[in-house]
């Protein structure tokens, strides 16, 4: 079955950039989506169609995508950006969906 | 305002069946390109996706579980309901369903909202 493959943890100093990574064979045809989920929380749609932010996400979240791997960049990262971060994107028949391992956060 | 809210039990024991109710509000799963989704959580584990309807009744499993998920909907009582069969202790989690909307393809935003989640644990 399609897996996505993330860093189990990244870590980083308060106003630092954060970059979290997702290996995926389709990424090159299928666009990555990011979620955020801080400590007994729902999961948040940070990043959609690789690029694109939901209205409310701050500027600070970006996502990236070049051959099989997707980025999610947090600029500038802050004390409450630590969490959680799933990729999820679809295999190459665009037919089931996954998400990645996820990776902790930590800004400190 | 869209919101979700899932019911069920929260105690199953081992070969029983689950059966839980995604209740929601502020939209209509017969809108194209809307989608309700089930997921589920085990304690310090990854998100797993474990099916997916759509406003046209495509209906998609997790390929490992796929013979133990069916997941329907009741459009007039704005409710999804799935059940998981033959439930074993590994699927002790917490289970979330989500709206996804706009997928019909570029733009779809899958699981932007979701449901506060309902702890399923499986002992006898």
């Amino acid at each position: 079955s399609y897996e996505l493959t993330q860093p189990p943890s990244v870590s980083v100093s308060p106003g630092q950039t954060a970059r979290i990574t997702c290996s995926g064979d389709a990424l090159p045809q299928r666009y990555a989506f990011w979620y955020q989920q801080k400590s007994g929380q729902a999961p948040v749609l940070v990043i959609f169609d690789d690029t694109k932010r939901p209205s409310g996400i701050p500027e600070r979240f970006s996502g990236s995508s070049s051959g099989t791997m997707a980025t999610l960049t947090i600029t500038g990262a802050q004390v409450d950006d630590e969490a959680d971060y799933y990729c999820y994107s679809t295999d190459s028949s665009n037919y089931h969906v996954v998400f990645g391992g996820g990776t902790k956060l930590t800004v400190l | 305002q869209i919101t979700l809210k899932e019911s069920g039990p929260k105690l199953v024991k081992p070969t029983q069946t689950l059966t839980l109710t995604c209740s929601f509000s502020g939209f209509s799963l017969s809108t194209t390109g809307v989608g309700v989704g089930w997921i589920r959580q085990s304690p310090g584990k990854a998100l797993e996706c474990l099916a997916l309807i759509y406003w046209n009744d495509d209906k998609r499993y997790r390929p490992s579980l796929k013979s133990r998920l069916t997941v329907t909907r009741d459009t007039s009582k704005n409710q999804v309901v799935l059940t998981m069969t033959d439930m074993d202790s590994v699927d002790t989690a917490k289970y979330y369903c989500t709206h996804s909307s706009n997928c019909t393809g570029a733009g779809c935003l899958p699981h932007q909202h979701w449901g506060q989640g309902i702890q399923v644990t499986v002992s006898s």
